[in-house]
């Protein structure tokens, strides 16, 4: 299973775009990479997920480097709302999903 | 996409007793997963829960203390069981995207455990 590295913290202030980097460098080549956010007392929900290409959905962007060892999630315009603890997961072929420390992002109003 | 139902959504327990989690998907799904939340912190996979075989444990976590059941594709039990307040935390079930993953997985709300 490939260990994701992401800062603790991050701040932004609403209405702007946050970039959130996670650092997967032992990814295999078929792992995709996944994104979730837990908001306060809620499960974990999905954000997005990719394999090579960046991908794109309602909720948020996702950036891909070339040699795969890293990511970066985007969120266009961040929301009160957007407010949550952000993890990067590789998981391995059988499906598990195993979580770092993810990002503690906070939104100034 | 898959809809999960955890219960109870939290508890107060006695240090000794032992709780059961259970866990319902509204559709049939191979693999199910339990976490582990403690106070603060991120989640650590407990066990795959394998229908049709024994849970696969990772490392840290032994039968004894966290049995698990999957009797059919869509439920599963977890029970924390001779509980001391380091077991305290929120336990989660999940449902993976699917070998490959290329779909995404699914979380339940979680149990709220606190053990006194």
């Amino acid at each position: 299973d490939a260990k994701t590295t992401q800062p603790n913290s991050m701040e932004s202030n609403e209405e702007e775009p946050v970039h959130l980097p996670c650092n997967h460098s032992t990814i295999s080549g078929t792992d995709y990479i996944h994104w979730y956010r837990q908001l306060p007392s809620q499960g974990p929900e999905y954000v997005i997920h990719g394999l090579t290409s960046n991908v794109n959905n309602r909720m948020a962007s996702l950036a891909i480097a070339e040699d795969r060892k890293s990511s970066t999630l985007i969120l266009h315009r961040a929301t009160l709302r957007d407010a949550a603890v952000y993890y990067c997961t590789a998981p391995n072929q059988g499906g598990k999903l195993i979580f770092g420390q993810g990002t503690e992002l906070s939104v100034k109003p | 996409s898959a809809v999960i139902s955890q219960k109870p959504s939290r508890d107060i327990c006695q240090r000794g007793t032992s709780l059961t989690i259970q866990c319902q998907v509204d559709s049939q799904v191979t693999m199910m997963f339990w976490y582990r939340q403690q106070p603060g912190q991120s989640l650590t996979l407990i066990a795959t829960a394998n229908q049709g075989s024994e849970a696969t444990y990772e490392s840290g976590f032994v039968i004894d203390k966290f049995p698990i059941s999957r009797p059919n594709l869509t439920f599963s039990t977890l029970t924390v069981s001779n509980m001391s307040p380091e077991d305290s935390s929120i336990y989660l079930c999940s449902v993976g995207g699917g070998w490959g993953m290329n779909t995404e997985a699914f979380f339940g709300q979680g149990t709220r455990l606190t053990v006194v």
